[in-house]
């Protein structure tokens, strides 16, 4: 059992590159998210999904865009990457009958 | 804006001693409200959660209080140990539904042995 796993660990970009970030889990869980980590400012919701093929904005949704067409991913997208979503990355699942929500270990991005 | 706010930002505490952690949250209609550890280059993962129909939950060396009137719950951890240190955050949510954490700021513990 993995858990939560994230790809890429590290990655950089140039200011206005596309990216994607991938979150899978093993656990069948139907929700899932996207909250990025700033210093100072705690995990901040960006986007979330209730169950496969459905996604919904969070708190932090500009410059985003998600897809989940399978149930065990969540995909992230940066289509022009911009300095200001240089973060670390962290991806969450969450079975409909629990409360705890269980992370992947992050994706730290810098964006130049 | 910031519906749950942290403090301390950092916390030093001796071996041994008692760590508090302190939130307080703006929404009424939050009705969950966990606290995460983290330690550095990992995911957070779930310490300790309580809900308000409860005014203390203890888990072990971790205790939540929560007060409802004051929109208030902090965290205690009895007996600090090295191994504890990490960054702590609260967070807050309505629990049914799709659960949208809103997290405080975090507070980066430090335990003296």
């Amino acid at each position: 059992n993995a858990g939560v796993t994230q790809t890429p660990k590290f990655r950089v970009l140039k200011t206005g590159q596309s990216m994607t970030l991938l979150c899978a889990q093993d656990m069948n869980h139907e929700y899932m998210y996207w909250y990025r980590q700033d210093p100072g400012m705690g995990l901040r919701l960006i986007h979330y999904s209730v169950g496969e093929g459905t996604t919904a904005k969070g708190e932090v949704p500009d410059g985003y865009n998600v897809s989940r067409l399978k149930k065990q991913n969540f995909l992230l997208g940066l289509e022009s990457a911009a300095p200001s979503q240089t973060s670390v990355y962290f991806c969450a699942s969450r079975t409909g009958g629990g409360d705890e929500q269980f992370f992947g270990p992050g994706t730290r991005l810098t964006v130049l | 804006q910031q519906q749950v706010k942290q403090s301390p930002q950092s916390l030093i505490v001796q071996k041994g001693g008692i760590s508090i952690i302190n939130c307080a949250y703006e929404n009424t209609a939050f009705d969950y409200f966990p606290w995460y550890q983290q330690f550095p280059g990992k995911g957070p993962a779930l310490l300790i959660a309580i809900r308000p129909d409860v005014s203390e939950k203890k888990e072990g060396r971790f205790t939540i209080s929560f007060n409802k009137s004051a929109k208030q719950f902090s965290l205690h951890i009895m007996d600090s140990q090295p191994g504890d240190s990490a960054t702590y955050f609260c967070a807050a949510s309505m629990h049914q539904g799709a659960q949208k954490l809103v997290f405080g700021q975090g507070t980066r513990l430090t335990i003296n042995p």
